[in-house]
């Protein structure tokens, strides 16, 4: 079945990069998100990448996706305190199932 | 309104009680979604409504468990004889269909059983 994991904790200094990192199972056709969630408020949906691409790029957010690894990660160019948050990979598979698999979630912490 | 909402925001309840659990998805959306969260984890897929059909229901951890979208809009999550262990965050979300890349997730209703 399907099994994402992800590490369970950064810190980075305001102003720094922030790499977030998952790895997958594998699918024939899989989407990859990454959703952000603030304390008490719900999912919201950063970015997705199919997985017939290397990279995209949205503003200071940047996806890479290694297939032969099934490793994805999330870069967060210029890290604000606003950044501060749990980021969640997702995985779907589009050829049948319709739920997204998630991690565990990384708490990211930006300090000052 | 403009987002997916989820009624009540909290919801406390004692063990053995009944509860229902109410979403009202973004106007349009046919696809939706229930997910439960634990603390400490990831969303897990509970059921999958396509239009007034659960066209998914894989996730739903055993028959304490069940939901109805009787018009295709509003879906109900109903869980009979609560357990400590039900005491998460529900999380319901939609979109525009099944194969829509971009699921809208609402705020979530933080059930406790005591």
């Amino acid at each position: 079945g399907e099994d994402v994991e992800q590490s369970l904790f950064l810190s980075v200094r305001e102003g720094d990069s922030s790499v977030i990192n998952c790895t997958y199972t594998d699918s024939s056709s899989t989407y990859l998100y990454w959703y952000k969630q603030e304390p008490g408020a719900g999912l919201q949906l950063l970015t997705y990448i199919f997985s017939n691409m290397d990279m995209k790029q949205d503003q200071r957010l940047t996806v890479l996706l290694n297939k032969k690894d099934k490793h994805l990660s999330l870069r967060i160019a210029d890290t604000q305190t606003g950044d501060s948050a749990i980021y969640f990979c997702a995985e779907k598979n589009t050829g049948t199932a319709s739920k997204l698999t998630f991690g565990t979630g990384t708490r990211l912490q930006v300090t000052l | 309104g403009a987002g997916v909402s989820q009624t009540p925001s909290n919801k406390v309840t004692e063990k053995g009680k009944y509860v229902e659990l109410r979403c009202d998805p973004i106007s349009g959306h046919t696809a939706l979604y229930w997910y439960r969260q634990s603390l400490g984890q990831g969303p897990e897929f509970l059921i999958y409504f396509q239009g007034t059909g659960a066209a998914d229901d894989s996730g739903l951890p055993n028959d304490r468990f069940f939901a109805v979208r009787p018009e295709g809009s509003v879906s109900t999550l109903k869980i009979q004889r609560t357990e400590r262990g039900d005491s998460a965050v529900y999380l319901c979300a939609s979109s525009l269909e099944q194969l829509n890349t971009e699921a809208f997730f609402g705020q979530g209703t933080r059930l406790t059983v005591v």
